[in-house]
């Protein structure tokens, strides 16, 4: 148990279906992430969220939307996705200084597969 | 830019063998160094780290050196077991959030 949960741990979902991924961390972290994982490639970080702030988006695809309501918690809301989107996404939460370089925590993730 | 280069795999050993698995890094300035493993179905937890030249982490009798001069921070156990199976990333932070993962080194033990 790393202190940062996520669910559903699985969804399917059809290419016109709307959902969202849910992350919540127990930590008193200050900065949350979004990446993703596929098979064989390695671990793509898609967003990062410090003090509820945005700060980075790594040319993600429209399709995925994240929200970051307050510092414990991050969605990932997603619309008319493709079938290459399917992956293992994954939440991660650190507490960040100045200068960076802490330790992030991963949750378990969830397993999607867009049909 | 930062980057990290690990072994590719899949590692296969029988039990009580001896790991290392080797990792390399590129960086600009003084990262701090992490191993994760990733056991089936589950997400990223964290191994071991160290966060300046020579440093050593250890953890489940896992071992890594920060090496400056080879700019490398290989993971070595003495004797695995079958419940060490798993996926093992390095990873480097360098400053801001961005973390750089390796792309995984899978390892089956075998009874």
């Amino acid at each position: 148990e790393t202190g940062v949960t996520q669910t559903p741990r699985h969804l399917v979902m059809g290419m016109t279906n709307k959902k969202s991924l849910k992350c919540e961390q127990h930590l008193g972290h200050n900065a949350m992430y979004w990446y993703k994982q596929s098979a064989k490639k390695p671990l793509e970080l898609m967003f990062v969220y410090n003090f509820k702030e945005q700060t980075e988006n790594n040319s993600v695809p429209s399709r995925f939307s994240p929200e970051c309501p307050n510092s414990s918690h991050l969605f990932l809301h997603l619309h008319t996705l493709q079938p290459e989107d399917s992956a293992l996404y994954l939440c991660a939460s650190s507490q960040e200084a100045l200068g960076g370089r802490e330790t992030q925590y991963f949750g378990p993730g969830t397993r999607l597969l867009v049909l | 830019g930062d980057s990290v280069t690990q072994m590719e795999g899949p590692v296969t050993l029988s039990e009580e063998a001896f790991l290392t698995i080797n990792c390399t890094y590129t960086a600009t300035g003084y990262p701090s160094l992490f191993w994760y493993v990733q056991y089936p179905g589950e997400g990223l937890q964290l191994l071991l780290k160290a966060t300046k030249a020579d440093d050593k982490g250890s953890n489940k009798g896992f071992e890594a050196t920060y090496r400056k001069e080879t700019t490398s921070f290989h993971l070595e156990k003495g004797s695995v077991q079958v419940s060490d199976s798993a996926v093992y990333f390095c990873a480097l932070s360098e400053r801001g959030n961005q973390f750089y993962f390796g792309t995984g080194t899978s390892l089956t033990v075998i009874p």
